[in-house]
């Protein structure tokens, strides 16, 4: 199976900071690479799809890039709404779909 | 609107079995896959297996083969994820989630609101 690894496991950041985390995958995966978004008690939501595609209604301020085994996913002026955790998830030929193991933002 | 809205949350005993169950509405059923994924207190996110709607094919996680059986009624656009010989590390929130499949890559959109399944004595 495909490993997912993420970094940081979380991190601290202020409103209006720009944040990047980082997503490696143990083999070439091409751009078959998500990213989600999940708040405490609420299901996960895409935010990024093929690398570097914005999910529709997804602020701006998301974005995402990488190819082949390194990815990131990029906040350019973090707002309250965006103190989440983050997963990246490989969709890369068959199953299993791969999550990365998360990463923290937390309010600084 | 797409939404996937899933059973309730359930208690159960060490060895006994949850079934839990995912209705679709707002796009043909038939049309996308859906997978299944768990999430135990304070940890991150699992991939336990995926169903297609249009033909009832399944791949399921490994670590659960043989456990786990997912199935869809199409009738009714409700997929189901049933889980046996449960263990009090099979103790999370389950969600179901629509798998949307395009040449560029798949991914999982929208999610149900997740299932807390309680395995406990």
């Amino acid at each position: 199976d495909i490993q997912m690894t993420q970094s940081p496991s979380s991190l601290s950041a202020s409103v209006g900071d720009r944040v990047t985390i980082t997503c490696r995958a143990s083999q070439s995966i091409s751009s078959y690479l998500n990213w989600y978004q999940q708040k405490p008690g609420k299901a996960p939501k895409v935010l990024i799809y093929a690398a570097s595609s914005l999910q529709s209604g997804v602020p701006s301020r998301f974005s995402g890039s990488g190819s082949g085994t390194d990815f990131t996913l990029t906040i350019s002026s973090l707002q309250p709404e965006d103190f989440a955790t983050y997963y990246c998830q490989q969709s890369y030929s068959t199953p299993p779909y791969t999550f990365g193991q998360g990463t923290k933002l937390e309010i600084k | 609107q797409v939404q996937l809205v899933q059973s309730g949350a359930e208690v159960k005993k060490p060895g006994a079995s949850v079934k839990v169950s995912c209705k679709a509405s707002g796009y043909t059923f038939t049309s996308y896959g859906i997978s299944w994924v768990r999430q135990a207190p304070g940890q991150g996110l699992e991939w336990m297996g995926w169903i297609s709607a249009y033909n009832g094919n399944t791949n399921y996680a490994q670590k659960l083969q043989g456990r786990v059986t997912m199935t869809t009624d199409t009738s009714t656009s409700t997929a189901y994820m049933e889980l046996r010989s449960l263990r009090s590390d099979d103790t999370a929130v389950y969600y179901c989630a629509r798998d949307v499949v395009v040449p560029a890559g798949a991914w999982f959109d929208p999610w149900g609101q997740g299932t807390l399944v309680t395995v406990s004595s």
